[in-house]
């Protein structure tokens, strides 16, 4: 049973437009959430959190969207650039209860030129 | 760079091999994972350590068996690994049990 999920495996955006990846969870128990970027042959980076307590999160070009009652959220990339090329993991966990994310398969983000 | 480093990069054992995974980090980090990421796939936990205790084992086979000689190594010790545990370790660590973790480049296991 998949608890985080995301249901795009692939993206492509024009280099300057905005990457929006999406991701979708069932566990309404989940009060943390945290974006992963990884590239090919690295490990995950940690991009960008965000606790059930609020519904927008931003940090540089990455802003990250929750929305609660549809059990939702969103990373939104702007503009995109090359680099931003990689595959993106949405996780989830249930904070300061459990130290286990929950990873989803994850997108693979095409920024094209 | 990242801050969390994983040797070796590569191994290729038999299944009759013992050899071991290290993870090293300097962060001052309290908690230390491991993970099991196949192609394609997310990563899944295998071990937590938390103040150099296990505190979480997602039912690994036995064969797998962590070590966490202080707070900033950490081991998985390998014996009679079967073709299947071919993939991708990775090591991670967090401040706390609750906060953001931060992975290494991982080691790409092969097992013959």
């Amino acid at each position: 049973d998949q608890q985080v999920k995301q249901n795009s495996p692939s993206l492509s955006v024009q280099e300057g437009r905005i990457s929006i990846l999406n991701c979708d969870y069932t566990n309404s128990m989940f009060d943390y959430f945290l974006w992963y970027k990884k590239y090919p042959a690295e490990g995950p980076t940690f991009l960008i959190s965000i606790s059930s307590i609020k519904d927008k999160n931003e940090d540089g070009r990455f802003t990250v969207f929750l929305n609660k009652s549809a059990k939702h959220l969103s990373l939104h990339i702007v503009p995109s650039q090359p680099g931003d090329s990689a595959v993106y993991f949405c996780a989830a966990n249930y904070m300061n209860r459990d130290d286990k994310i929950i990873f989803g398969k994850g997108t693979r983000l095409h920024i094209l030129p | 760079d990242t801050e969390v480093t994983q040797t070796p990069k590569h191994l290729v054992m038999g299944m009759t091999n013992k050899k071991s995974l290290k993870c090293e980090q300097h962060m001052g980090h309290r908690a230390m994972y491991w993970y099991k990421q196949k192609a394609k796939k997310p990563p899944e936990l295998m071990f937590v350590y938390s103040y150099e205790k296990l505190s979480i084992n997602e039912s690994v086979p036995s064969r797998f068996s962590p070590e966490c000689p202080n707070s900033s190594l950490l081991n998985l010790h390998l014996h009679a690994l079967q073709p299947e545990d071919s993939a991708l370790y990775l090591c991670a660590s967090s401040q706390d049990r609750f906060g953001p973790q931060h992975f290494g480049d991982g080691t790409r296991l092969s097992i013959l």
